[in-house]
């Protein structure tokens, strides 16, 4: 069965540090793979999305980049965060137009 | 333009009370799909169900039903004797054939008082 890890699952860091979020996915091959953020009691954005190593789309400027390296593996980053980054970030995969499946979230403060 | 409308942002309900979450979408595209998403106070979403353009057969799943209707472009979640543990936010989304993302509503919260 297929199951995908996000982490941290907390994190404060402080204004204008870099960021590092790692998602992956076990048990699919070649799945498209996504990052959203949920600001608090709001609905979902999503930030970026990809459907093969190395191919990035992003929805939203920002200063938030994503990538890829490994089929299965999806890293959302930040040279220099910033208050309004705070939030809940999820990562889901799918296959193809199939439902999306998420993780469990990682809850970043910027303080 | 494609997008989703969930008009309920926050139901209270009494516990076995029976509730409908509303969902209306907007698409020119033949060809889509609709889900419904549960996301408990620990924030995971789980997926709770997927429903074809071509597929308006409304679909039962124990307590949960749900209500595809195309003339009104409405996809509506009823909870039948409703418990605390349904208390959570809902989500439905929307996407089109040829595209991965979906379009998400704004979400309702469903309160499930005991």
């Amino acid at each position: 069965s297929q199951t995908i890890h996000q982490w941290p699952a907390t994190l404060v860091q402080p204004v204008g540090s870099p960021l590092s979020l790692e998602c992956t996915v076990e048990g699919t091959s070649n799945p498209n793979l996504y990052w959203y953020r949920q600001a608090a009691g709001r609905g979902l954005q999503l930030l970026f999305y990809s459907v093969g190593i190395g191919q990035i789309s992003s929805e939203v400027p920002q200063n938030l980049s994503a990538s890829r390296p490994q089929d299965r593996q999806f890293i959302l980053s930040s040279k220099k965060l910033l208050l309004s980054d705070s939030g809940f970030y999820l990562c889901a995969w799918s296959q193809r137009t199939t439902e999306q499946y998420f993780g469990p979230g990682t809850r970043l403060t910027v303080t | 333009a494609q997008k989703v409308t969930q008009a309920q942002t926050e139901i209270s309900v009494v516990e076995k009370e029976d509730v409908t979450l509303d969902c209306v979408y907007e698409t020119r595209d033949t060809t889509y799909y609709l889900f419904w998403y549960k996301q408990p106070p620990s924030g995971e979403l789980v997926f709770l169900i997927r429903r074809n353009s071509f597929d308006e057969q409304n679909e039962i799943s124990g307590r949960y039903s749900w209500n595809f209707q195309k003339s009104t472009s409405s996809f509506n979640f009823t909870i039948t004797a409703s418990q605390v543990v349904d208390s959570a936010v809902y989500f439905c989304a929307l996407s089109t054939s040829g595209t991965y993302k979906y379009i998400f509503g704004t979400g309702t919260r469903l309160k499930v008082l005991a």
